[in-house]
This record gives C-alpha cells, structure tokens and sequence, in this order.
C-alpha cells in the first residue's frame, strides 16, 4: 500500500461548476500523477508533478489545473465542468528522484459525474 | 498518441489455463511496465522490464520484450479466477519523467 488517498470518491455535480479533486499521499514522493480513464481510452495523463509548485502538462490538459503547495498533496481543478469531463480520476505516485524507470502506485479513483 | 495497443481486447478461459496479453508500442521507450485493475479499482503494477533486458519472471508472470519489433507479452500461467482484471502496458519514453502512456487493455474472464 503507498498511502495514496483520492477525496472524495464520487461526485456528481452540474455542467458550469468548479470541481476540485484531492490526492493525498502519506510518504513524501516526488512525482504525483493524475489521469483520468474512459471506456475505449484506457489511461490519459492530464497533469503530473515533480516537486513542490513544479508541474507540468500531460495528453488531455485542456479544461484542468493542478496546484502542489506541499509535498503530500496534489489537487486537481476543473475550473468550468463539462459533461465531456465525466470520467474516473486517478492519482498515482512514482517512487524514486526521477521517475524513470519506476512503477507508479495508484489510488483508488475518484467517479465524477457532470450532468 | 503514442499509446500502446493490447490485443486480444477480450479472453476468456478456465482456471488452470495460462493466459496470453500482448503490447504493441510505437516509439523507443525506457522500460514498458504491465499493470492489473480490479474491478473498481485503481491500478496495481505488475512488471517493469528495461528496454535491454529481454525476459522476467514474477510468480506465474513471464514478461518479454521485443524492442525490434516494438512488443511486449504478458504469459500468466496456471490461472486462477482471482486473475479475472483487465490488463494494461504502459510504456514509458525517452525524456518524458517517468510519464506512462497506456493501452486500452485486455479484459481477462478466468472461469473456475
């Protein structure tokens, strides 16, 4: 278990709101994932980070910011949610100072629903 | 996209048989990793092997790697019903931070 924590769970909110996920890890890595899955798509990367205020963008970015103030929490904002947004939202964490070549632990996953 | 592409998208078989996945990818990588996915769950990884290593075994798990021909196999022998997941590679490319780009999986039905 790599103390990966997703809040919250589930979600259902409506088209136009703002949505803030939140991964929360226990043991202090330096590089935190976030992708979302859909059927037909597998997993597509939309921000990752690599340090405190260090992130950068992924595959499917457009519509999401990411903010790390500290090293054990990683937040994901849909800033104007769209029904295209709909989706599970996975965290993950990769141990190691650079990432390569190292497995990435997963949480849980968030289900969002935007109706 | 440079995503990775597994086939069969679908296998079903009985407990005891060994299962075969493969992994086709488009570009070099660093290392190719598999993951499993329970239902309603999130990913739990499987193997990591190295774009110069060849074979790995973990458990009833063999992974090989063939960089030539850009594709990967995941053998699982002697399968269990506790093995039904869907199954996913994900490649990680030259310069990309450990950044991982997945397939679409193959969904594994082990019926006892």
């Amino acid at each position: 278990d790599a103390g990966i924590t997703q809040s919250p769970r589930h979600k259902v909110t409506e088209t136009g709101t703002p949505v803030t996920l939140r991964c929360h890890q226990t043991e202090n890595h330096r590089y935190m994932y976030w992708y979302r899955q859909d059927p037909g798509h597998g997993l597509r990367l939309i921000h990752y980070s690599y340090g405190v205020k260090d992130t950068d963008k992924g595959e499917v970015s457009d519509g999401y910011s990411v903010s790390r103030s500290k090293t054990e929490d990683f937040l994901l904002t849909l800033e104007s949610a769209t029904s295209s947004q709909t989706s599970v939202y996975f965290c993950a964490i990769s141990v190691g100072l650079t990432g390569v070549n190292q497995p990435q632990h997963f949480g849980d996953g968030t289900r969002l629903s935007i109706l | 996209s440079q995503q990775g592409e597994e086939d069969p998208q679908a296998l079903s078989i009985q407990e005891g048989e060994n299962a075969t996945m493969n992994c086709s990818y488009k570009t070099s990588i660093n290392n190719l990793q598999w993951y499993r996915q329970n239902s309603g769950r999130g990913l739990v990884h499987l193997i990591l092997i190295r774009s110069n290593e060849r074979e790995k075994h973990s458990g009833r798990l063999r992974v090989t790697l063939d960089t030539s021909k850009k594709s990967s196999s995941l053998l699982i022998t002697a399968s269990r019903a506790a093995d039904t997941a869907s199954y996913f590679c994900a490649t990680n490319y030259g310069g990309s931070q450990g950044n991982l780009i997945f397939g679409k999986g193959t969904k594994l039905s082990v019926k006892p």
